[in-house]
Formats: C-alpha cells, structure tokens, sequence
C-alpha cells in the first residue's frame, strides 16, 4: 500500500533499554522527519533528513539517534530510553521544503518504565 | 524554522456554528499551512495559502493572511461533530522544516 506507516504502533519498555522505531514511505520523498507530541509542548522536532545519508538536528535531538541508507526508510533510534521520551512518536515526510504539505504517519506511543 | 502560536488554544462550539482560530508568527514568510489531527492520530494537511493570497478556500474551510500583522486565520462554517479535532498553523520560508506550536483544540458539540 501507497503511504507512510510506523512500527510498533505501541511500545512499552523500561529504562535503559535500546528501542528502535521505524518509519517506512512509498512515495520516494527526499525529505523525512520525526516528531514527538507531548502534552503542553505541541509537536517538536527531533531530527529530519534530506535525503540518503542526509540527517539534521531539529529542536530536542538529545538521547535520540536517527540514520537514513534508504530513501524509503528512516529508523529512530532511543539508544537508552529514559521516562522522559515516553511520547508520542511521529514520522512525516514531503517531497520539498518549498510549498509542500508534509505526510504524516499514524504515531508510535512509546511508554517508558 | 518558525513557529506559529494558534489562539485560542482551546473552543467550544455548537454544531452549525462557525469556528474562527487565529495564528501568528514572528518573521516573513513564503507560505503558511493549516494541519488537523483528530484524537491520536498523525497530523493531515488541510490547505495552503501563499504570501502573495489574501484568502483561500476550501469546501468549508476558508483562509485569511495578512502579512503585515503576521496572522492568520482558519474558519469552518457550519461545523459538523466530526470537526472535533486539534487544528495547527506552520508559517514557512520555504527551506527549513515545519515547526508545529501547541494548536487550539476544537470540539463541536451535537
């Protein structure tokens, strides 16, 4: 099927553990982002990608590593999870920057312990 | 990136009723985006006004900016129930990413 879908929809994992989420796009979009949601914060950036092997910071990039070899793929990865970053997960992606709406996947809810 | 500050942050409205919420920015812009995100769901696209338009319209949606006051506006006339949602403006210079605020939380009582 054509879109952008996540996995795990939900994760529950305990502190310390590495936990990857996933991000998978049909479309061949250069860009790819992820956010987190919060209560009280909004949508905040964690980290985007331009293109293969292209990835920038965005607005709360600490505890969070991503990578890009696909075009198609961008995993997020918690290297050693903290109850801070249970959240809400989301993966959007778009064509360009210039004029274009972004994509948006159906989240991850990751509960830390 | 800039954000945009939608106000207010939350309204409470009657079916049939129209519902007006505002956002504001702090810098030009090449265009600027309204989103929707119904109840633990990922964001949608809704429309898209450019700098040089004044006003757009969508079905039941219509748009206002007015780049002097950098401000927006997004209108639904005659809300449905299914219009409960969170509604999010993203001002953009057209090369950075989208930076989405807290939104205004609309619910629309049948």
């Amino acid at each position: 099927d054509a879109g952008i879908t996540q996995s795990p929809r939900y994760k529950i994992t305990e502190t310390g553990r590495q936990v990857t989420l996933m991000c998978h796009q049909t479309w061949s979009h250069s860009y790819m982002f992820w956010y987190r949601q919060d209560l009280g914060h909004g949508l905040r950036l964690i980290y985007y990608s331009a293109a293969a092997d292209i990835t920038d910071k965005g607005e709360v990039p600490d505890g969070y590593v991503v990578s890009r070899s696909k075009t198609e793929n961008f995993p997020l990865t918690l290297e050693s999870a903290t109850r801070s970053q249970t959240s809400v997960y989301f993966c959007a992606t778009t064509p360009g920057l210039a004029g274009n709406e972004q994509f948006f996947g159906p989240g991850t809810r990751l509960t830390v312990l | 990136s800039q954000q945009g500050e939608e106000d207010p942050q939350a309204l409470s409205i009657q079916e049939g009723e129209n519902a007006t919420m505002n956002c504001s920015y702090k810098t030009s812009i090449n265009n600027l985006q309204w989103y929707r995100q119904n109840s633990g769901r990922g964001l949608v696209h809704l429309i898209l006004i450019r700098s040089n338009e004044r006003e757009k319209h969508s079905g039941r949606l219509r748009v206002t900016l007015d780049t002097s006051k950098k401000s927006s506006s997004l209108l639904i006339t005659a809300s449905r129930a299914a219009d409960t949602a969170s509604y999010f403006c993203a001002p953009s210079s057209g090369n950075t990413p989208l930076v989405f605020g807290k939104g205004t939380r609309l619910s629309v009582i049948a």
